[in-house]
């Protein structure tokens, strides 16, 4: 198994630009996290999806953050406008249908970077 | 408030020494607690979980960790240390209502050679 996919590995875009990051879960789970780690702040989770479904999105700091999960194999967290201090690194997780208190595998993450 | 505190940031060990990285936790009921690393670049790894029974758990690499629900903590540990150990180390525990992990700050090892 290929594991947790996440693209692009390092994104840099300007201020006020649109930034889609996109995660491919491993295959047969049906939970999928999103994180953002900083130095500042740590490891957050932002969202999590059951069977496709946004269970929690408690952690989306504001409404310039979205994320979908059109279905079990692709997800998207998308900023729309990016600011500098949306500047992290963004990661994928996902986890085997039943507990997910069970293991959490992690995709390598997206280094974003707003000027 | 459910919480995990790691007060060391930076701990520096050399190679073949031991090492013991600490983890408090705060939570209400049986905790289920892990130990994650991340090496550099890199997504996070599970190193070890505990759910219930043996209080000393093993994990891959040749960690160990023990839980002492009198102390609140769950401190891993590693009998020698390898340079290929570098890397940050996180402490989970996770709300068995929301299914939501709460993380360590992180625990930064360098490894003298």
């Amino acid at each position: 198994d290929a594991g947790v996919i996440q693209s692009p590995r390092h994104e840099v875009t300007e201020m006020g630009q649109e930034v889609t990051l996109r995660c491919k879960p491993i295959s047969g789970h049906d939970y999928l996290f999103w994180y953002r780690q900083t130095m500042m702040r740590g490891l957050e989770l932002l969202i999590y999806f059951n069977n496709n479904v946004p269970i929690d999105d408690s952690g989306m700091p504001e409404d310039r953050f979205s994320a979908k999960m059109p279905n079990a194999s692709f997800s998207t967290l998308k900023i729309q406008p990016s600011e500098p201090r949306d500047s992290a690194v963004y990661f994928c997780a996902s986890s085997l249908a039943g507990a997910p208190y069970n293991e959490q595998f992690f995709g390598p993450g997206t280094r974003l970077t707003v000027l | 408030a459910q919480s995990v505190t790691q007060p060391d940031i930076h701990i520096t060990v050399s190679e073949g020494a031991s090492l013991e990285l600490r983890c408090n936790y705060s939570y209400g009921a049986t905790p289920y607690l892990f130990w994650y690393v991340q090496s550099p670049g890199q997504g996070l790894q599970l190193l070890l979980k505990y759910f219930s029974g043996d209080t000393l758990v093993q994990g891959i690499k040749g960690f160990e960790a023990e839980f002492k629900r009198s102390q609140s903590s769950f401190n891993l540990r590693k009998p020698s240390v390898h340079w290929s150990d570098a890397a940050e180390y996180f402490c989970a525990v996770v709300n068995q209502g929301t299914y939501k992990y709460i993380f360590g700050t992180g625990t930064r090892l360098k490894v003298l050679a």
